[in-house]
C-alpha cells in the first residue's frame, strides 16, 4: 500500500520561499500524477497543482490562482516530489498535503492516496 | 472554475442514524466527483469515486449518488468511528476544486 509523507519547515518568514518534499513509499512514482493540496485554517481545500513524470523535467499543471508563485519537481530515483512556493505571505499559512492521482490526464486528480499533511505557518 | 457547494457544514447525529451530505457543482461535471473522509492527524481516506462507486474496503453503509451537478454522500446506520470531516472533490476540469467540507459529530 502506497504511503506519502510530507516534510519541510513548519515556519516560514514573509517574502521567503516554502520548500516541501513528499516522499512516496510502498509503490512506484512512475506514470502517476502527483499533486499538492493545501487547507488554510478554518477554510476549504485548495488544489495547488500536479506533476507527472513525462518528458525530461516532468509535466506540470498549476492552479491559476498560484501559478505565478509555484514550481514543482520530482526525483523518481529518490521517490520524492517537491513543491516550492515563492513570496510567502500570511495568507499561505495552511496545512499542506501531497496526494497521488491516477495514471492518465483524465484521472490526474482522482486522488487515491494522501499524506497526513504538514502545517506551515508564515510569520516573522 | 467549478465551484462545489457542500452542505451541511456540521452534523451531529446519534449512532444508528442515517445522514446525507450534499455537494452541488456550479456546472455539469458528469460523474467526476469523489468523496473523502478525514480524521484528525490521519491521511484522507478515499471512500467514493465517480459519484457512486464504493472504493474497495470501504463499508457498504457508505454510498454515493448523483450525476451532473447534484451529488449526495449517504451514510446509513452511523457508527462512532464515522466521526470525521467529509469533503467532495471534482476532477472534471482543472483547477480541481473541493467542497467546503462537513464535520460529522457522533453524540
Amino acid at each position: 500500500q502506497v504511503h506519502l509523507q510530507e516534510s519541510g519547515p513548519g515556519l516560514v518568514k514573509p517574502s521567503e520561499t516554502l520548500s516541501l518534499t513528499c516522499t512516496v513509499s510502498g509503490g512506484s512514482m512512475s506514470d502517476y500524477f502527483w499533486s499538492w493540496i493545501r487547507q488554510p485554517p478554518g477554510k476549504g481545500l485548495e488544489w495547488i497543482g500536479y506533476i507527472h513524470n513525462s518528458g525530461t523535467t516532468g509535466t506540470t499543471k498549476y492552479n491559476p490562482s498560484l501559478e505565478s508563485r509555484v514550481a514543482m519537481s520530482m526525483d523518481t530515483s529518490k521517490n520524492q516530489f517537491s513543491l516550492k512556493l515563492y513570496s510567502m505571505t500570511a495568507a499561505d499559512t495552511a496545512m499542506y498535503y501531497c496526494a497521488r492521482g491516477g495514471k492518465s490526464s483524465s484521472w490526474s486528480a482522482n486522488f487515491d492516496a494522501w499524506g497526513q499533511g504538514t502545517l506551515v505557518t508564515v510569520s516573522s | 472554475e467549478t465551484t462545489l457547494t457542500q452542505s451541511p457544514a456540521f452534523l451531529s447525529v446519534t449512532p444508528g442514524d442515517n445522514v446525507d451530505i450534499s455537494c452541488k457543482a456550479s456546472h455539469d461535471i458528469d460523474n467526476d466527483l469523489n468523496w473523502y473522509q478525514q480524521k484528525p492527524g490521519e491521511a484522507a481516506l478515499f471512500i467514493i469515486e465517480e459519484g457512486s462507486t464504493l472504493v474497495p474496503g470501504i463499508p457498504p453503509r457508505f454510498s454515493g449518488s448523483g450525476y451532473g451537478t447534484d451529488f449526495t454522500l449517504t451514510i446509513k446506520n452511523i457508527q462512532s468511528e464515522d466521526a470525521a470531516y467529509y469533503f467532495c472533490l471534482q476532477h472534471d476540469t482543472p483547477p480541481y476544486t473541493f467542497g467546503q467540507g462537513t464535520k460529522l459529530e457522533i453524540k
